[in-house]
């Protein structure tokens, strides 16, 4: 079974403060998503990412695929308020479009 | 598009009685499936579907059964409810074919088994 190990599970930072989020797995995945999830509502994608080495950026949001495509981050620099919410990574489970979450890590920006 | 739709949004529940969750899409998707929330484990998939009269067991499939009749509908049936079943119920649909595909979530249903 593909486990997604998330840290930290919680955060909580002012804002203007920089934060680094960790996926880690001892597998292999094709892909990983990073999906961002409001209170009372589902999660909503914010990137995938599928090359080894690949490093996207969404506005400030930046997340990057290890090499040996077993880890993801995702680094906010500048935190803001509206960035609170539960951050989830994802990997789809070898050929079976299964797609398996992480723990996912809470995060709480205050004024 | 209304997109994924899930009814209801709460439930409550005694021990022992059996309750169906609705899940649609209207974007034609083949791929369905159905999440559990709990605080602290992300969320972990229940069952799947990867087309119309196929489905398959997710990481925690004990206590729930799945039907697909159509490429719309997918619904969750809890047989007999138990108190560990309570948790809040994410349905899913996307694509197959690459296994990068977006997944998009319905809202929600709120579920209180006492």
């Amino acid at each position: 079974t593909q486990l997604l190990e998330q840290s930290p599970q919680f955060l909580s930072i002012q804002e203007g403060e920089n934060l680094t989020v960790y996926c880690n797995s001892s597998s292999v995945f094709s892909s990983l998503q990073w999906y961002r999830q409001e209170p009372g509502e589902g999660p909503v994608l914010l990137v995938t990412v599928v090359t080894g080495g690949e490093v996207k950026k969404l506005k400030r949001l930046t997340f990057q695929f290890g090499d040996a495509r077993k880890d993801s981050s995702l680094h906010i620099t500048a935190a803001q308020p509206g960035d609170t919410g539960l951050y989830l990574c994802a990997g789809y489970s070898g050929n079976t479009g299964k797609l398996i979450f992480g723990q996912g890590t809470t995060l709480q920006v205050k004024p | 598009n209304a997109g994924v739709t899930q009814t209801p949004k709460f439930q409550v529940l005694k021990t022992g009685q059996s309750m169906t969750l609705q899940c649609a899409q209207d974007m034609n998707h083949e791929y369905m499936s159905w999440y559990r929330q709990d605080p602290g484990m992300g969320l972990r998939l229940i069952h799947y579907s990867v087309g119309a009269g196929i489905t398959d067991q997710g990481e925690v499939p004990n206590g729930y059964n799945v039907s697909r009749s159509t490429t719309e509908d997918f619904p969750l049936r809890l047989l007999s409810a138990a108190p560990s079943q309570t948790s809040v119920y994410f349905c899913a649909s996307s694509y197959v074919g690459a296994l990068n595909n977006e997944q998009f979530f319905g809202p929600g249903t709120r579920l209180t088994v006492l």
